[in-house]
């Protein structure tokens, strides 16, 4: 079984400030954990995903997201918001292996404050 | 490489109708899954499909079905439609369902409204 939980629902920040998104997951299984970005009507971008092969994980437009296994957390930064920061993300976990069932969190949206 | 088509891009239907949306996935990608997102339930996952079999299937009613074909477009029906059934639709796929680390890549959607 998996599940994964986005502790805020909305997020607000003012421009120039740091962005934290919180991701927190539960998987039986060695997880793949993904973030995601989606801007209003469009579809879903992918931000960045966890590998293995590293720990804290970068990806575009300067987000970075860092895998805490001791806290099943995978929490989405960001030094210095930007007006074009303001989205939905989503917090993803499947499994790394076998049949990899995807689960979504429920969303976090970002709003960025000039 | 082309990204994850959708059509239409949007459709405007009455209630009792019925409706086929189309998915045609990233070239060499076998796997493609089905949303639902509304403002109210947020994204909801309907189905995956791969090499032509449905693998997974979430909570929502036999109104809604899709099929994959050989060439691994999907399509996606819903029959009588309802007010409630009035949401984006989004397509995804991935290349396997398989292996580590393998994301999904999603399409613009299809904006279905229904009056």
């Amino acid at each position: 079984a998996q599940s994964v939980t986005q502790l805020d629902s909305h997020v607000s920040v003012s421009e120039g400030t740091p962005v934290l998104l919180r991701c927190n997951y539960s998987s039986s299984y060695s997880p793949s954990l993904f973030w995601y970005v989606q801007h209003p009507n469009k579809g879903l971008q992918l931000l960045l995903k966890y590998t293995s092969a590293a720990t804290l994980v970068k990806g575009i437009n300067g987000f970075e997201a860092e895998f805490k296994k001791s806290e099943t957390s995978f929490h989405l930064t960001k030094p210095s918001a930007h007006m074009s920061d303001a989205a939905e993300y989503f917090c993803v976990v499947s499994r790394s292996g076998g049949y990899q069932k995807v689960t979504f969190g429920i969303g976090t949206k970002l709003q960025v404050i000039p | 490489k082309a990204g994850v088509t959708q059509t239409p891009r949007y459709l405007i239907k009455t209630r009792g109708q019925q409706v086929t949306l189309s998915c045609s996935p990233i070239s060499g990608h076998r796997s493609v899954s089905w949303y639902q997102q509304t403002p109210g339930q947020g994204l909801q996952f309907l189905f995956e499909y791969f090499s032509e079999t449905q693998r997974n299937k979430g909570n929502f009613p036999g109104r809604f079905s899709g099929r994959q074909f050989s060439n691994s477009r999907s399509e996606m029906n819903v029959s009588t439609l309802e007010l409630g059934d009035s949401a984006l639709y989004l397509c995804a796929s991935r290349k396997t369902v398989d292996s580590s680390y393998n994301e999904q890549f999603f399409g613009p959607g299809t904006r279905l409204t229904v009056l």
